[in-house]
């Protein structure tokens, strides 16, 4: 079974326009953390926020923000404001308990429309 | 500050030829380090992680191999490359012990195999 899932393989959204990327987990741990990472077509990994599973508070980094609802394993990545900058390839990530190693969902690919 | 280098950024080689890809971290000791390979369009699939000098896990069984002969330096080898190898390959590095610390790219290497 997937750890990570993306439903939208593609979205399009105008500039401007707020965008929500879903993304749903699945970890029996207590302790986990959930990540968004930021493609560009350059290739580089940009890491767009953090959220902790002990965390009650939702994450925010600038126009960033992870919406968790920790019930529904759902961590969605909302872009307030979108700008031309943001259409990318974004990945959900996720981390279980102490656990090494970073488990990558399969991204969604974001075109911002002017 | 941190800095993760990654070389060569490009690379084309013909099927059967050997590949050595290096990553190394700088600003940092005893980082967790990673190798990550991404297929055109597609997400990412973990390859190999290391806690320590000397000390490689493997992620799928291929005709990949990884060293650390250094504390901040991760190579990626290969004796014969397969077609199936092209790809776009990522290193990344985490603190180590650290539970909410996230992994940070490097540029990538964009292997082709003729």
């Amino acid at each position: 079974a997937q750890k990570i899932t993306q439903t939208q393989p593609g979205m399009f959204v105008q500039e401007k326009e707020a965008v929500t990327l879903d993304c749903t987990y699945d970890t029996s741990d207590q302790s986990y953390g959930l990540f968004w990472y930021k493609q560009p077509s350059s290739g580089e990994m940009i890491f767009l926020i953090y959220q902790g599973s002990y965390d009650e508070q939702n994450a925010t980094e600038g126009r960033y923000s992870l919406n968790f609802q920790k019930a529904r394993k759902s961590a969605n990545l909302v872009i307030s404001a979108s700008q031309l900058g943001d259409s990318a390839m974004y990945f959900c990530a996720m981390r279980e308990g102490r656990d090494d190693k970073i488990i990558f969902g399969k991204g969604t690919r974001l075109h911002i429309l002017p | 500050s941190q800095t993760i280098h990654q070389w060569p950024a490009t690379l084309v080689q013909p099927v059967g030829s050997p590949l050595s890809l290096e990553c190394t971290v700088e600003g940092t000791s005893n980082p967790n380090l990673y190798w990550y390979r991404q297929a055109a369009g597609r997400g990412l699939q973990l390859l190999f992680y290391s806690v320590g000098i000397g000390q490689i896990s493997s992620e799928v069984p291929q005709n990949l191999s990884a060293s650390r002969p250094q504390d901040r330096q991760f190579i990626l080898s290969s004796k014969k490359l397969l077609l199936s190898d092209s790809g776009f390959y990522l290193c990344a590095w985490r603190r180590a012990f650290s539970v909410t610390d996230t992994q940070y790219f490097g540029p990538g290497t964009r292997l082709t195999v003729l």
